[in-house]
């Protein structure tokens, strides 16, 4: 069974903070992505990874930063945490076979900007 | 880049009756029409998918439909469930729609 595990389910920051959210899956898939979840917005691409060192921005990477040392790995970082970033923020992984597949998801992590 | 758009919003069904969600979307290009299902305090989970090269899909009492002519794709379940209730995405070419909250009612 493919696992993805994220570090927090909750997690409470304030204004200003740099905050750090991690995800890991144990599948050896190349590609991973970090969404945040918005009612009545869906899924928002923020970043995306297709190998180690490597990154893309999404939809939304204003703000966000990301790291990727490790193929099992990739952070999020937000750099100044701000109010607008309070959020469910969502990390997946697939295979990639040169075209799209299907995402595994983890439980995700609900952020609070105070 | 694609534009998704999935509706309705918000389905209301009485357990038994059948349930269809639309997406539609902008880029032809797209080969690739999953479905997901989030489930309260989960992430989203594939339920079905299709490729391009294929018109429609079953697996029980879920099934999706394809139209590439008109560029939209449908979600279909039969005999709802109370455990149907969640939220579903559409996914096409990777880009998610804003999601459908369906609510089965006992």
């Amino acid at each position: 069974d493919v696992k993805v595990t994220q570090s927090s389910r909750y997690l409470v920051k304030r204004t200003g903070e740099k905050v750090f959210l991690e995800c890991v899956q144990d599948m050896d898939h190349e590609n991973m992505f970090w969404y945040r979840q918005d009612p009545g917005l869906g899924l928002r691409l923020i970043y995306f990874s297709y190998d180690v060192k490597m990154k893309e921005k999404g939809d939304i990477p204003e703000g966000y930063s990301v790291s990727r040392e490790k193929k099992e790995r990739f952070s999020l970082i937000l750099e100044s945490a701000s109010t607008n970033q309070t959020s469910m923020y969502l990390c997946a992984s697939s295979f990639d076979r040169g075209t799209y597949n299907e995402q595994f998801f983890g439980p995700g992590t609900r952020l609070t900007v105070l | 880049g694609e534009n998704v758009e999935q509706h309705p919003s918000t389905l209301s069904v009485q357990e038994g009756d059948s349930a269809v969600i639309k997406c539609t979307y902008s880029d032809s290009a797209s080969n690739y029409f999953p479905w997901y299902k989030q489930e309260l305090g989960k992430g989203p989970q594939l339920i079905i998918d299709i490729r391009s090269n294929v018109g429609e899909k079953k697996d029980q009492r879920i099934a999706v439909t394809l139209n590439k002519t008109a560029k939209h794709f449908s979600l279909h379940i039969t005999e709802t469930q109370p455990e149907d209730s969640a939220v579903y995405f559409c996914a096409p070419g990777g880009v998610f729609g804003q999601g459908t909250t369906l609510q089965v009612k006992p």
